[in-house]
């Protein structure tokens, strides 16, 4: 299975609203509604954001969204903070009844 | 709240095997979920290595799976990995994870705090 495909990098001003995609196939963003989206600070683990395309689970912030077209998955960030700059990660279900990750984006805040 | 520990030789020699355990703790193993691996090498993304059910059944990513085997114990609240024949690329953070779903594997809700692995002799 290949990854995902995600920008390497991502920038924006504090305020300022930002997008990251995912791109994927039939087989895995398209064919279904479980994409995640993590966050990852230095050293940390990864947090999840975003279920099942565009939920948030409790404690995330409403400036995290999600949305799906096709095959390409967003997560927008809206009112950007310092404390956002993270590597930020997609994950998606497959056909095969696997995960697979996005090669992951940096975003930083200007 | 659920946490997760990783445990384990923190340095394998290559071609041996890498053998890491996850202790469960606030959740019992035996009520559900699927509980997984993921490895992130120094400096680079997330890759999913698979995932195990309380009852044994498992989903490998098919990249490693001649190489892997991940086992449960519900007796202990524990699952582990093994890896056999280690080379240098499989040198990364392992973190072990609770998934989102109760029946399948759609991705991680709970993650442990990691342990990096060295391959190195």
């Amino acid at each position: 299975q290949s990854a995902l495909t995600q920008p390497a990098s991502v920038s924006g001003s504090p305020g300022q609203s930002i997008t990251i995609s995912c791109t994927g196939t039939s087989s895995d963003v398209g064919g279904y509604k479980y994409v995640s989206w993590y966050q990852q600070h230095p050293g940390k683990a990864p947090k999840l954001m975003i279920y099942d395309v565009s939920n948030r689970p409790s404690g995330v912030s409403n400036r995290f969204s999600g949305s799906k077209s096709g095959n390409t998955a967003s997560l927008t960030i809206s009112g950007l903070q310092a404390e956002d700059e993270a590597d930020y990660y997609c994950s998606s279900y497959t056909s095969s009844s696997t995960l697979v990750f996005g090669g992951g984006t940096k975003l930083t805040v200007l | 709240q659920v946490q997760l520990q990783e445990s384990g030789p923190g340095l394998v020699k290559p071609s041996e095997t890498l053998s890491l355990t996850c202790t469960v703790s606030g959740y019992s193993i035996s009520s559900g979920y699927y509980w997984g691996w993921i490895r992130q090498p120094p400096g680079k993304g997330l890759e999913w290595i698979g995932s195990v059910f309380h009852s044994g059944s498992t989903y490998y990513n098919p990249s490693l799976k001649s190489r892997v085997t991940i086992s449960v114990d519900t007796s202990k609240n524990q699952f582990s990995l093994k890896l056999s024949s280690v080379t240098a690329a499989d040198t990364a953070v392992y973190y072990c994870a609770r998934d989102q779903s109760i029946i399948m594997v759609v991705g991680p809700r709970y993650w442990g705090q990691g342990t990096l692995v060295t391959v190195s002799s």
